[in-house]
């Protein structure tokens, strides 16, 4: 079956810092792939999203890049804010097939941004 | 434009009890999707709806139950509360035909007794 691992947490960075979360995946045929926010409080938010291997996606400074070969989508961010402090979900839908639209997360990995 | 929401915002109910969540999808939305987020974890799905029937479902015991309407809303009922059901249910409204690009409500908080 499909599973997501994500980097064991939390993340601690100071602001301007540079941020890597590591996700990989393991899923039949091939995948979407999507990074998700939650900030405190809140539901969940659609941050970026890759559809295909070598797909960058790309959102408010954030950027992944589906690597079929390593089975990963690792979310990096140049230069951190405190206002991206919340919890960062890695997840994958079958494209296609029986399984389509249903969204497979990880555990989360709780980033903390400190000025 | 709205988004999805969802009602009530916290709800408590006692084990043996038996709930119902609604959730209103994004508007032109046809499809809503059901999710359980257990106190830090990720979400786990438990259903999708669409054209009124469960067209997917997820790990989760027949206690849950849902319904969607013709205009697209949808409801989920969980039967014989357990203490282990307490989380954030989580409402996702998608398109048929994009059904992984799902929008996601503020969830309902259940704490069961």
């Amino acid at each position: 079956g499909n599973s997501v691992t994500q980097m064991e947490g939390p993340v601690t960075l100071s602001e301007e810092a540079f941020l890597t979360i590591n996700c990989t995946y393991t899923a039949t045929g091939y995948p979407s792939l999507f990074w998700y926010v939650q900030y405190p409080g809140e539901g969940l938010q659609l941050l970026l999203k890759a559809t295909k291997a070598d797909d960058k996606g790309s959102n408010k400074g954030f950027e992944a890049t589906y690597r079929k070969e390593t089975t990963s989508f690792h979310l990096e961010k140049g230069s951190v804010q405190v206002s991206d402090s919340a919890v960062y979900f890695c997840a994958l839908s079958n494209a296609g097939g029986t399984s389509y639209g249903k969204l497979t997360f990880g555990q989360g990995t709780i980033l903390t941004v400190h000025p | 434009d709205a988004g999805v929401t969802q009602s009530p915002t916290h709800l408590i109910k006692t084990r043996g009890q038996q709930v119902t969540l609604r959730c209103s999808p994004k508007s032109g939305h046809d499809t809503v999707s059901w999710y359980q987020q257990a106190l830090g974890q990720g979400p786990q799905f438990i259903f999708q709806y669409y054209e009124e029937e469960e067209r997917q479902r997820g790990n989760f015991p027949d206690r849950f139950s849902g319904h969607q309407f013709p205009n697209y809303s949808s409801e989920l009922n969980v039967n014989a509360l357990l203490l282990g059901d307490s989380a954030l249910y989580l409402c996702a409204s998608s398109l048929a035909g994009l059904p992984d690009t799902q929008y996601f409500g503020p969830g309902t908080r259940l704490t069961v007794l």
